[in-house]
């Protein structure tokens, strides 16, 4: 299939159980984080997203939580379901950056039924 | 009725040609961007135009040209391509203070042979 030989970080998990998914992010002073996901063969898909002013959100069977002590953000999906399966991005914006989003390098995830 | 539209889908061309890729957007969003998608599933921004004007400008070989006739659609024109152009090319496009970031387009996978 189309990620074969990537080579991206992957979680493998089983269906029903919580994922973590984990994200360094490059600059201190970046104010606004979204999680997006991808499917094969589709373009890169809105999740969730927190500014800095919070360290946890909550969506549907989604949270994210912010730590910028240590520059980390994770995706916590909780009762992973198949459909869940695909290439998970965090993306960063700076201020005054002119809307500009740097994205990380994506972990794959895969939800074995 | 699809938010943000490329074309084409899928595009194979030889070394040394020159070719266009057309993104659309009918969400009313005011800024649209290109990002390129290496074979690592990397994402990278290429160009942003708010109100058809440049905003940002990465670090892109000079045969990449954007062209935004309105702020509904936002191209991509590539001369004498070469074999490292070879990726999936995305639109995408946001509204003001990123709520909710990028909608992106499904991708324009561009193979140069």
């Amino acid at each position: 299939g189309e990620n074969v030989g990537l080579h991206l970080p992957t979680l493998s998990v089983q269906e029903g159980d919580n994922s973590i998914i984990n994200c360094a992010y490059s600059n201190s002073a970046s104010d606004y984080f979204i999680w997006y996901k991808q499917e094969s063969g589709k373009g890169p898909q809105f999740i969730i997203d927190i500014r800095s002013n919070m360290d946890k959100r909550q969506g549907q069977r989604v949270t994210v939580l912010l730590n910028k002590t240590v520059k980390h953000l994770s995706l916590q999906i909780a009762a992973t379901q198949p459909g869940d399966s695909a290439v998970y991005f965090c993306a960063e914006n700076l201020p005054r950056s002119n809307y500009k989003l740097t994205f990380g390098k994506g972990t794959l995830l895969t939800v074995n039924p | 009725d699809t938010a943000v539209s490329q074309t084409p889908k899928y595009l194979v061309t030889q070394m040394g040609n020159d070719k266009s890729i057309k993104c659309e957007q009918n969400l009313g969003h005011d800024t649209m961007y290109w990002y390129k998608q290496d074979s690592k599933k990397f994402l990278k921004i290429m160009f942003s135009y708010n109100n058809k004007e440049l905003i940002i400008n990465e670090t892109v070989p000079n045969r990449f040209s954007p062209k935004s006739p309105d702020k509904a659609h936002l191209n991509l024109h590539i001369n004498s391509l070469e074999l490292g152009d070879s990726a999936v090319y995305f639109c995408a496009s946001s509204q003001g203070r990123l709520n909710y970031g990028y909608t992106f387009g499904s991708g324009t996978r561009l193979t140069v042979v």
